[in-house]
């Protein structure tokens, strides 16, 4: 149980394009989704709560315009990178929190690669 | 400023070595610190942690949080190569969701 699935797992985009990345709670109802990015060799850098029915918040210095984030249903959240460019290349790994628990253990989805050229 | 900072930052060991990871923080209101392992994709779960002196434990692997000192350690006894990897720790505050993670510890073991 608690599996988390992303899509896709890697997409090449030309410069200026937007891209969809969806996450995916696939057993379990999931009110808070995480979006984190993570760049080789590097930590995870959280970049936005996805909280189901309202607006997403974002951590400091992440542009709430370029990377849009959409928490439709308690199962599905969706990361947009708008006019992306190759700074924007990079490995993306959403996480959901099991609304059925009482810890606060996150399940991690396998990850996007998305590379801007 | 909330922070986690984990050493080593790397570290290479043979096989039937034991070894430690350690994990400090400054967090607001600390709630719960949890471990990770991270392969080629996105991290496992390892432990969460939550109460100060109480040892978790799966196989070879075991972990305990300092409540008062602000740290956590990992241990792997009897590594083995597929204990390869880097190593995560994150650790979250009340009143939120949201943790914050370590630049992590990453592991080879040498056959």
């Amino acid at each position: 149980g608690a599996v988390v699935s992303q899509h896709p797992s890697w997409v090449i985009c030309k410069s200026g394009t937007s891209v969809k990345i969806e996450c995916r709670s696939l057993d379990f109802q999931a009110t808070t989704m995480f979006w984190y990015r993570q760049f080789p060799k590097q930590s995870l850098m959280l970049m936005a709560t996805s909280n189901e029915g309202s607006k997403a918040t974002y951590e400091q210095g992440v542009e709430k315009d370029k990377f849009l984030i959409n928490h439709a249903s308690l199962t599905l959240s969706t990361l947009t990178v708008t006019s992306a460019h190759p700074e924007d290349s990079s490995f993306y790994i959403c996480s959901a929190r099991h609304t059925g628990t009482v810890n606060y253990e996150q399940y991690f989805g396998p990850g996007t690669r998305l590379t801007v050229t | 400023e909330d922070k986690v900072v984990q050493s080593p930052l790397s570290l290479v060991v043979h096989e039937g070595d034991t070894v430690t990871l350690n994990c400090s923080y400054e967090v607001t209101n600390f709630r719960s610190l949890l471990w990770y392992k991270q392969e080629k994709k996105a991290p496992t779960f390892l432990f969460m942690l939550t109460s100060s002196g109480i040892e978790k434990k799966s196989g070879r692997l075991s972990s305990i949080l300092d409540k008062k000192e602000l740290f956590s350690i990992l241990n792997i006894t009897a590594t083995q190569t597929g204990d390869s990897a880097v190593y995560l720790c994150a650790v979250g505050g009340s009143g939120t969701y949201k943790y914050i993670f370590g630049t992590g510890t990453r592991l080879k073991v040498l056959a």
